[in-house]
């Protein structure tokens, strides 16, 4: 399978711990894009990435919030002190930027998180 | 003022009727514009990009209308396996913001 993939698919946590995940992109895809689900909603884009560099963070990305992808390949987001509200259905999706804006982002299966 | 609006639904229609959502937005400088699907649980899935002239995909139509800063999807013939939630998706330079979806439920 050379889709998108996530890493847990669940988290279960305690409200104040850090949890981590991680999104492996499509390999010739140099954007990563992280973003944020809950019931009813589209959604919500937190931040995305060209190749290793960081272009943009939403608001809704606290300080709590902080992403990395290293090496220009796979992506972390990290939540710190994680709080009820927190919970939600974290996606990642990557594309390849092209000459035309707005390329097909294509997402992986999402990581859906519960802070207790 | 929502970024993207869409109809709320649900939508429950027979088999083989003809159904239409529709979705205005906010940014007149929008470049790019897309219907998702997303299936209950499941990630969100392209299911055709819109463009200014209109495009037809089989039984899909979408339609866009920069002047009034609004899309349409027109489903025809309706088949079970449509049913989903629908979310329109506008782009302005790399910043997708997705509405919030409507729901098609398609009924024997």
């Amino acid at each position: 399978d050379t889709g998108v993939s996530q890493d847990p698919r669940h988290k279960i946590t305690k409200r104040g711990q850090n949890v981590t995940f991680r999104c492996d992109p499509i390999s010739e895809h140099n954007r990563l894009y992280w973003y944020r689900q809950t019931l009813g909603q589209g959604p919500e884009f937190l931040t995305y990435f060209q190749n290793e560099a960081q272009l943009e963070k939403s608001r809704l990305l606290s300080d709590r919030f902080s992403a990395e992808r290293p090496k220009g390949s796979f992506s972390t987001l990290e939540i710190q002190r994680t709080e009820q509200g927190d919970s939600a259905m974290y996606l990642c999706a990557s594309s390849y930027l092209g000459d035309l804006p707005g390329n097909e982002q294509f997402f992986g299966p999402g990581t859906r998180l519960t802070v207790l | 003022r929502k970024e993207v609006e869409q109809d709320p639904g649900p939508f429950n229609v027979p088999e083989g009727a003809t159904v239409a959502f529709n979705c205005t937005y906010s940014n007149s400088a929008s470049q790019s514009f897309f219907w998702y699907r997303q299936d209950c649980r499941k990630e969100p899935k392209l299911l055709m990009s819109v463009y200014s002239s209109g495009n037809e995909d089989g039984r899909f139509t979408a339609q866009l209308n920069r002047a009034s800063q609004y899309i349409s999807l027109l489903i025809r013939d309706s088949k079970l396996s449509d049913s989903a939630t629908y979310l329109c998706v506008v782009n302005y330079r790399s910043d997708m913001r997705f509405g919030a979806g409507t729901r098609l439920t398609v009924k024997p």
